[in-house]
């Protein structure tokens, strides 16, 4: 999986949105876009993955660049329960699609 | 149940002790991994199981051992660790490699480990 470049820190208040930019500049047209975090004392969790064009699910929005060479993920309205550190991941077909290679991350901190 | 489960939670052994980390999953996902994570430090891969058969060793040292018994199960053998391997061992499972990078991996809370 190749390098992702994310913001090391961000912070929130609570009930509002949150974007967490992420550049992938070197993405090929079969790598995806995924995110993970991970909460304090626990693993990492799935958060959302995409392509192309955006996706949406119960836990966040995914806005992926016309380019494809950035993406933001997008909490609509942020709660204490999602401080945590989010992993952007881009992952590559091939033999080494079983990896997944974790940045350093952006810590998010939410504020009541 | 979409649930990962990791045995023991904590973990404190010597330089000169033999444990196993047990990890468990009944999702039917026929890929497992092992991750190790170093406080303040993203995750870093070990081992990938497809198939109960190993796939990727990240040219781990021989002192961590995995083993696959089943599709259900993953254990990590430890022999002779170093203090520097203490770290929180991460275990994960994901339906299976040929689902290609649209796959999503579970991850288990993991096993926090302290060699003295």
């Amino acid at each position: 999986d190749a390098k992702t470049t994310q913001p090391n820190s961000m912070e929130s208040n609570e009930e509002e949105p949150v974007h967490l930019p992420c550049n992938h500049s070197t993405i090929s047209g079969t790598d995806y876009i995924h995110w993970y975090r991970q909460l304090p004392s626990q693993g990492p969790e799935y958060v959302i993955h995409g392509l192309t064009s955006n996706v949406n699910n119960r836990m966040a929005s995914l806005a992926i660049a016309e380019d494809r060479k950035s993406s933001t993920l997008i909490l609509h309205r942020a709660t204490l329960r999602d401080a945590a550190v989010y992993y952007c991941i881009q992952r590559s077909g091939g033999t080494s699609y079983g990896k997944l290679t974790f940045g350093q991350g952006t810590i998010l901190t939410v504020h009541p | 149940d979409t649930e990962v489960t990791q045995t023991p939670k904590h973990l404190v052994m010597g330089m000169t002790n033999k444990k196993s980390l047990k990890c468990e999953q009944h999702m039917g996902h026929r890929a497992m991994y092992w991750y190790k994570q170093k406080a303040k430090k993203p995750p870093e891969l070990m081992f990938v199981y497809s198939y109960e058969k190993l796939s990727i060793n990240e040219s781990v040292p021989s002192r961590f051992s995995p083993e696959c018994p089943n599709s259900s199960l993953l254990n990590l053998h430890l022999h002779a660790l170093q203090p520097e391997d203490s770290a929180l061992y991460l275990c994960a499972s994901s339906q299976g490699l040929l689902a290609g990078p649209r796959e999503t991996q579970y991850f288990g809370p993991g096993t926090r480990l302290l060699v003295l």
